[in-house]
């Protein structure tokens, strides 16, 4: 049972466009969703995140927004760099209190194009 | 400023030996969890742990997989009788006891390869 799933395996953009990566998700106890980037042997890095009491939160070039009625969330990247190659995780936790396993998606490898 | 420490960070073992893989949680943080990916899938949450305690082993494999986090030391999670399917990458990640913060910090893994 795949409560995360993040469709698209893969993404490809140019260089100072946006990317978009999208991620839904089944269970309606989780309240809370981040976003990892993964390079290749190394440890998931935490990017952003959002509660279920927010509908956008921004960082600098990235910006997630979360449609509760959808149980869809995306992660903008604005503009796209190299160096933003990589794997994305979509995770979810569900609790108010600090301690909540997460529930990760299987990734989306985005590639941006010089 | 150290981040998440785990060691090794490649182990190679033959079928039916045991594996320690060590986790050395951020400075200030006291809950630490494991996870697992597999080739080519996301990570699968396999336990929770706080000093002494385990809070959520529901992940876990019922026979041959363990996890500690002692008072003193690292958290070791332990794979006893080691078969080809155990092999993949694993994870740590540590949090702060603070109330409110539900992100976690990943350490870079053990990459467990069974021959």
């Amino acid at each position: 049972d795949q409560q995360v799933k993040q469709n698209s395996p893969s993404l490809s953009v140019q260089e100072g466009r946006i990317s978009i990566l999208n991620c839904d998700y089944t269970n309606s106890m989780f309240d809370y969703f981040l976003w990892y980037k993964k390079y290749p042997a190394e440890g998931p890095t935490f990017l952003i995140s959002i509660s279920s009491i927010k509908d956008k939160n921004e960082d600098g070039r990235f910006t997630v927004f979360l449609n509760k009625s959808a149980k869809h969330l995306s992660l903008h990247i604005v503009p796209s760099q190299p160096g933003d190659s990589a794997v994305y995780f979509c995770a979810a936790s569900a609790g108010e209190t600090s301690g909540s396993r997460l529930t990760f998606g299987e990734g989306t490898q985005l590639t941006v194009n010089p | 400023n150290a981040g998440v420490m785990q060691n090794p960070r490649h182990l190679v073992r033959r079928r039916g030996q045991e594996a320690r893989l060590r986790c050395s949680p951020m400075k200030g943080h006291s809950h630490v969890y494991w996870y697992r990916q597999l080739p080519e899938e996301g990570l699968k949450f396999m336990v929770y742990l706080q000093k002494e305690n385990i809070i959520d082993e529901s992940g876990m494999p019922k026979e041959r997989f363990s996890a500690e986090f002692p008072k003193e030391g690292p958290s070791i999670l332990r794979i006893q009788q080691v078969v080809r399917g155990d092999s993949a990458a694993y994870f740590c990640a540590s949090s702060p006891r603070i109330a409110g913060a539900r992100e976690q910090y990943f350490g870079p893994g053990t990459r467990l390869t069974v021959t």
